[in-house]
């Protein structure tokens, strides 16, 4: 069964905590990618990755980090310097950069 | 910055009419997708259009790209309140796809 997977569903974080937002494909495609949606809002591109041991800043990068160790996995690390942290957070991936983008089922980050 | 301006925002629809969203760009696009997004749900691919005049149909959906390549539509005949969401183009932009802001629509039974 293929497809992009994300945990976890739902994430509860305190003020100054790091957390990870794991995302996972098994469609052997090369580029990956993370964006931000508040509510009502439209997508916004945190980081992306061409290819593994590649990425690039997105528009909102800012305190936020990922890695591309392996081509399936695109973890995204929220640090404490994002000052607000509450969003909608979904991954997506593609067999290239101008291909069409499919989604992961999102994770919702709340900062308590 | 968005090279695609989606129109309108926002739109309500009794259920049984038709309507159509845009999305619009001062420059000769390549290519045009829309995704749809269920409420609480993620972006869901729905079509590609790269031909000038293009005009692709998913049921009562209808696709549509410019003669010039600039603008797209998406025109959809009696309204369901499946069709409730956000419907967002996209366009390949400096080497990869960047997404309009959508247009979220609200179906009134």
């Amino acid at each position: 069964d293929g497809g992009i997977t994300q945990s976890p569903k739902y994430l509860f974080r305190k003020e100054g905590q790091n957390v990870t937002l794991s995302c996972e494909q098994n469609l052997n495609h090369d580029a990956m990618y993370w964006y931000r949606q508040d509510p009502g809002q439209g997508l916004r591109l945190i980081y992306y990755s061409q290819i593994v041991n590649d990425f690039q800043k997105g528009d909102i990068a800012e305190g936020y980090s990922v890695s591309r160790e392996k081509k399936e996995s695109f973890p995204l690390t929220v640090t404490s310097a994002q000052k607000n942290p509450t969003a909608f957070y979904l991954c997506a991936s593609s067999s290239g950069l101008r291909e069409t983008q499919y989604f992961g089922p999102g994770t919702r980050l709340l900062v308590l | 910055g968005q090279q695609v301006m989606q129109i309108p925002q926002y739109q309500h629809v009794q259920e049984g009419e038709d309507f159509t969203t845009y999305c619009n760009s001062s420059t000769t696009l390549s290519n045009i997708q829309w995704y749809k997004q269920r409420p609480g749900g993620h972006p869901v691919f729905l079509i590609q259009l790269v031909k000038s005049g293009e005009v692709k149909k998913q049921k009562r959906l209808t696709f549509q790209f410019g003669e010039a390549k600039k603008n797209s539509s998406l025109h959809i005949t009696a309204t369901q309140t499946t069709d409730v969401g956000t419907y967002f183009c996209s366009t390949d932009s400096w080497g990869k796809l960047q997404f309009g802001a959508g247009t979220q629509v609200v179906v009134t039974p």
